[in-house]
C-alpha cells in the first residue's frame, strides 16, 4: 500500500524551530516531485514548498521563503520540512503531498501532523 | 500571492448538476495547464478529483469533469449524491513557479 507517514509536530514557543518528516512506502520515491501543504484551523489549504526527484530544485511560498526548507533523503525514503522562526501564524496541520508525475495535482497525501505555535 | 477565487457555497438537489468556478489571472489559470481539484471530507486529507484541468485519476468517478476558459477554471458535479458534500478546492500552477489554491468552496447537498 503506497502511505505517507509524518512525524515531527507539536508545540512549539514563537522564533523556535521544529523538523518534519514524512516516511515514503509502498512506491518508488525517488522518482516523484513532493510536496508541503498546510491547514491552518478551520481554514483552506496553503502550498508551501516543492522539491525535484534528486533535492536539486525547490521553490517556496512568499509566506515561509527564508524561514522554511524542503530537503529529502531517497535513501531513506523521507522527506523533511525545517520550519525556523516560527510564528503564530504557523499554527496548523501540515501535510507532505506527492506530485503526480509533475502534473502539480497531489494524488497522495500523508495524513497530517498538527504544529501549535504559542507562547 | 492572492488565493484563486472560489464561490464559498455551492449548493443543490441529489441528481442535479452544479458547477464550481475558480477565477485566477494569466499569471496562473490563464497561462498554464496545470490545475487540480480536490475534495475534502471533514477531518480527512484533501482527495485529488482533477489534474491538468481535465484529467481524473484512477478510481474517480465521471460524475467529476474538468474544463478551463481563460483565467477561470471549473469543476462540475453531475448526479449530485450525499456523499458529495464537502470542500472543493482547485489549485493552478503560477508563473513564479509555486502552486496557488483556492479559497475552498463548501458544497451542500440538500
Amino acid at each position: 500500500e503506497e502511505q505517507l507517514v509524518q512525524s515531527g509536530g507539536g508545540l512549539v514557543q514563537p522564533g523556535e524551530s521544529l523538523r518534519l518528516s514524512c516516511e515514503a512506502s509502498g512506491f518508488t520515491f525517488s522518482v516523484y516531485w513532493m510536496a508541503w501543504v498546510r491547514q491552518a484551523p478551520g481554514k483552506g489549504l496553503e502550498w508551501l514548498a516543492d522539491i525535484r526527484q534528486d533535492g536539486s530544485d525547490s521553490n517556496y511560498a512568499d509566506s515561509v521563503k527564508g524561514r522554511f526548507t524542503i530537503s529529502r533523503d531517497n535513501n531513506k525514503r523521507l522527506l523533511y520540512l525545517q520550519m525556523n522562526y516560527l510564528r503564530a501564524e504557523d499554527t496548523a496541520v501540515y501535510h507532505c503531498a506527492r506530485d503526480e508525475w509533475h502534473t502539480y495535482g497531489y494524488d497522495l497525501w500523508g495524513l497530517g501532523t498538527l504544529v501549535t505555535v504559542s507562547s | 500571492q492572492s488565493a484563486l477565487t472560489q464561490p464559498a457555497s455551492v449548493s443543490g438537489s441529489p441528481g442535479q448538476s452544479i458547477t464550481i468556478s475558480c477565477t485566477g489571472t494569466s499569471n496562473d489559470i490563464g497561462d498554464y495547464h496545470s490545475v487540480s481539484w480536490y475534495q475534502q471530507h471533514p477531518g480527512k486529507v484533501p482527495k485529488l478529483l482533477i489534474y491538468e484541468v481535465t484529467k481524473r485519476p484512477s478510481g474517480i468517478s465521471a460524475r467529476f469533469s474538468g474544463s478551463k476558459s481563460a483565467n477561470t477554471a471549473s469543476l462540475t458535479i453531475s448526479g449530485l449524491q450525499a456523499e458529495d458534500e464537502g470542500d472543493y478546492y482547485c489549485s493552478s500552477f503560477t508563473s513564479r513557479y509555486t502552486l496557488q489554491f483556492g479559497g475552498g468552496t463548501k458544497v451542500t447537498v440538500l
